[in-house]
This record gives C-alpha cells, structure tokens and sequence, in this order.
C-alpha cells in the first residue's frame, strides 16, 4: 500500500543540536517528494522539492536529501526559531497525481 | 514564492448556519486549488480538489453537498460548511499549484458553537 511515514513523531534539541527527521515513502512511479514547515495555526509554508534519488537542497540550516526509499530533512546548529512541525508530501498516493498525501510530521521543539 | 490568500483567518458561527471561506491565489493563476482540513495535532487531510469552471472532485467520506466548493475564476475559490454543526469545527487550509510547487493558504480556523 502506498503511503507516507515521518519519524519521529517528535524531537527535542538543544540549540546547536544538529539531527534529521525523516520521511519514508512507497509510491510507484515518485512524482516529487515535498517538505513544508508548518507553525502552529498557519498553514504549511513550502521549503523544498525534491524529484530524483540522490537529489539535495538547501536553505539556511536546512537540507533535504532523497533516496529511493526515504527522504531525511537535515537540521544543523538549530535555533529556537525552527522550532515547527515539518510535514512531507507526496503526490498520486491517492487520487490524482496532482494531489499530495502528507505524512503525519514531525514536531521539532529547540530549546534555547 | 507564490502567495495565497484565505479569507477570513477565524470565524465564529453557530449550530445551523453556514460560512463561507475564500482562497485567492494573489500573484498567479490557478487552475486547480485544494482545500484540506486539519485537526489539533493531525495532519492534513485532503478534502477536495476544485477545478477552475468545474464540478469539484472530493475525497472519499468528504460531504459535497455539505462542503460547497465553487471556482469561479482562476484566483477565487469558494468553501461553504452548510447547516454548520460543532463536529465540523476545524482548522481549513486551501492550496494552490503554481509551476511545480504547492502553496498553502494561512488557514481559517472555523469554531461552531
């Protein structure tokens, strides 16, 4: 069954405390994998976009990288300021290829 | 990026009426928008898909005659909760695909008393 997993559910750092969060996904055929922050009672904001295997992206202390079966969103020297819930999606799990079916996220809470 | 707009950010309506929630994309066009809801500590949950000049596409266990989705134009679509009930206080949140990438709305949080 196609679907898409986040562990952990949620992480607590200290500030400077680098760590990764990650996204396990089973899709035929993967379309673009899709990483969003989201703070609480605002919608998701996008970070990045990722579409081959072995494919990275980064923006300020983030990195997003993608194999064939996972993606890892990589946190260096974090600041209380990236404390949100990072979501990921994929599209054509369910429904058409344009829609994107999230992962349950992952709460990230630095402490400073 | 790409800005989308929701409009209003909270309401407020009791059991029975209905409200209606806007999403416009500001700064492009859309010929799809998605609406999802969003429960205290879940993800988001696709609700329905609107096509620009079409009927809207829902997802299985989604009411579409109680979630009325209109997409008059290519920067406007339209959510009605009809005959609001508490059940469906929730946290509503459109998107909309510009070239590649998907972009949220700010959300509305709809409480029914």
């Amino acid at each position: 069954e196609d679907q898409v997993t986040q562990s952990p559910e949620a992480l607590r750092l200290q500030e400077g405390e680098s760590s990764s969060l990650n996204c396990s996904y089973t899709v035929s055929g993967l379309r673009g994998l899709f990483w969003y922050r989201q703070d609480p009672g605002k919608g998701p904001e996008f970070l990045f976009t990722l579409y081959s295997a072995g494919e990275e992206k980064e923006k300020e202390r983030l990195k997003a990288t993608l194999t064939k079966k996972e993606s890892f969103l990589h946190i260096t020297a974090p600041k209380p300021e990236d404390s949100a819930t990072y979501l990921c999606a994929v599209p054509g799990i369910s429904g058409s290829a344009r829609q994107l079916t999230f992962g349950s996220g992952t709460q990230l809470t630095v402490l400073p | 990026g790409a800005v989308v707009s929701q409009h209003p950010s909270w309401v407020i309506c009791k059991s029975g009426t209905s409200v209606k929630i806007e999403c416009r994309s500001l700064d492009f066009q859309a010929t799809t928008m998605f609406w999802y809801r969003q429960f205290p500590k879940q993800s988001l949950m696709l609700m329905a898909t609107s096509n620009e000049g079409s009927k809207a596409t829902y997802e299985q266990g989604v009411e579409k005659d109680k979630f009325l989705i209109n997409h008059a134009s290519l920067t406007l679509s339209t959510l009605t909760v009809t005959s609001a009930h508490p059940e469906d206080s929730s946290f509503y949140i459109c998107s909309a695909k510009a070239d590649h990438e998907q972009y949220f709305g700010p959300g509305t949080r709809l409480t029914v008393t």
